[in-house]
């Protein structure tokens, strides 16, 4: 079965300090992978996305950017992390950019920015 | 533009009780439709994934319909308990663009 897993689950980090959130899949090959912020009190905001190894997809302009290195593994990032880019972030797959079979998610990553 | 609406945002209901969450959306032309729960602090468990074609899925107490031409999903919980208690969140995929769009939720509440 497939499973998604995401780390760290908590994280407390210096505003201009760097961030690095991984993601990786198992038991699926070339899945579609997404993530997600979620602002306290508001729905969930698609961040990137991406289709295969190296093709990524910015749907929003910001202070982050992620990479996909490994056909199952979704790295999110910034060099220099902002108070605004507290939030909770949530890493989900799914087998076709239609979703016809849904969208999985990982557990989460609460990032707070000091 | 796709917009999903969830009533009520917040409900509250003692243990036992049978409910529908309601999600709407504006654009019918939709790939498929997703219910979500959220625990506080954690991340989203699929409930029941719902194709345009369908018109409804079950797992267990639950009960999710699909009446794509009104633009309207209901959830149903039957048999209400208080683990049940999260917020559930439905998004909907456009058969276009094939984006989630996202509800804001509604946030249940079982009392024992």
């Amino acid at each position: 079965s497939q499973t998604i897993h995401q780390w760290p689950a908590t994280l407390v980090q210096p505003v201009g300090s760097p961030l690095s959130l991984e993601c990786t899949v198992e038991g699926t090959s070339n899945p579609n992978l997404y993530w997600y912020r979620q602002a306290a009190g508001r729905g969930l905001q698609l961040l990137f996305y991406s289709v295969g190894i190296g093709q990524i997809s910015s749907e929003v302009p910001q202070n982050l950017s992620a990479s996909r290195p490994q056909d199952r593994q979704f790295i999110l990032s910034s060099k220099k992390l902002l108070l605004s880019d507290s939030g909770f972030y949530l890493c989900a797959w799914s087998a076709d950019l239609a979703g016809r079979d849904g969208y999985t998610f990982g557990s989460g990553t609460r990032l707070t920015v000091v | 533009k796709q917009e999903v609406t969830q009533i009520p945002a917040a409900l509250s209901v003692p243990e036992g009780e049978n409910l529908v969450l309601n999600c709407s959306f504006t654009d019918s032309a939709i790939y498929n439709l997703q219910w979500f729960r959220q625990d506080p602090g954690k991340g989203l468990t699929s409930l029941l994934l719902i194709q345009s074609s369908q018109r409804e899925q079950t797992s267990g107490r639950l009960n999710a319909s699909l009446d794509k031409s009104s633009g309207r999903s209901t959830l149903y919980i039957a048999a209400s308990q208080p683990g049940d208690s999260a917020t559930y969140l439905c998004a909907v995929i456009g058969d276009s663009n094939y984006q989630l769009i996202w509800g804001a939720g509604t946030k249940l509440i079982i009392k024992p």
